[in-house]
């Protein structure tokens, strides 16, 4: 079965940082592209960013360029989003989201989590 | 704002057809970049239903279908059932932003 598990999610200061992981299983991971898209509850989804099969292209939304870092172990089928100076405004539901292609591009999005969520409130 | 713009509410009686437009812009749509659907029912995660314009992946009903001219795109639902009440999002790309971007959705209601 083809899966994504989220983790690391929780409550957070603002300021402080926050590292998302997510463990695929059932496909094989080093052949996608990948992505962590959030959601506010009750709003629509958001892309936040995403990498290429081999780290060789990251693309991030403008509003966590410089605080947010994606990065991938194909060796442990891991993603992984490493968020700091995080903000009020950061709070959401975080899913990981598998491409349909190798690249960071205009491909669809075939495997979603069930997310985790993160609450940056003081 | 959402780069890709999708009317906030459509609905429909069982067994009509509604379609949810998705209009962008000559960074995205209208520079070729594919236009995905996605569908999210209460309390789940999106689902891929539509992807590069027009194709269903495996286990999405014919009912649903996609179509992409210029900026535009849109889904068609034919013989609205109640179990297609949800959120509807469209996604693409965009080469100004160089990032994937999402409509703001859509709500479907079955009357």
């Amino acid at each position: 079965e083809v899966q994504l598990v989220e983790s690391g999610g929780g409550l957070v200061q603002p300021g402080r940082s926050l590292r998302l992981s997510c463990v695929a299983s059932g496909f094989t991971f080093d052949d996608y592209a990948m992505h962590w898209v959030r959601q506010v509850p009750g709003k629509g989804l958001e892309w936040v960013s995403g990498i290429s099969w081999n780290s060789g292209r990251i693309d991030y939304v403008d509003s966590v360029k410089g605080r947010f870092t994606i990065s991938r172990d194909n060796a442990k089928n891991s993603l992984y989003l490493q968020m700091n100076s995080l903000r009020v405004e950061d709070t959401a539901l975080y899913y990981c989201v598998k491409d349909l292609s190798i690249a960071v591009s205009d491909y669809g999005k075939d495997v979603w989590g069930q997310g985790t969520t993160v609450t940056v409130s003081s | 704002q959402s780069v890709l713009t999708q009317p906030p509410s459509v609905s429909g009686a069982p067994g009509q057809r509604v379609t949810i437009s998705c209009t962008g812009s000559s960074s995205n749509i209208g520079a070729g970049y594919d236009v995905h659907w996605y569908q999210q029912l209460p309390g789940t995660a999106p689902k891929l239903l539509i992807y590069s314009n027009n194709n269903r992946p495996s286990g999405v009903p014919d009912r649903f279908s996609g179509s992409k001219s210029g900026t535009s795109a849109s889904l068609a639902i034919t013989g609205l059932q109640a179990e297609d009440e949800a959120d509807y999002y469209c996604q693409s790309y965009d080469s100004s932003l160089s990032g994937v971007i999402f409509g703001g959705g859509t709500k479907v209601t079955v009357l």
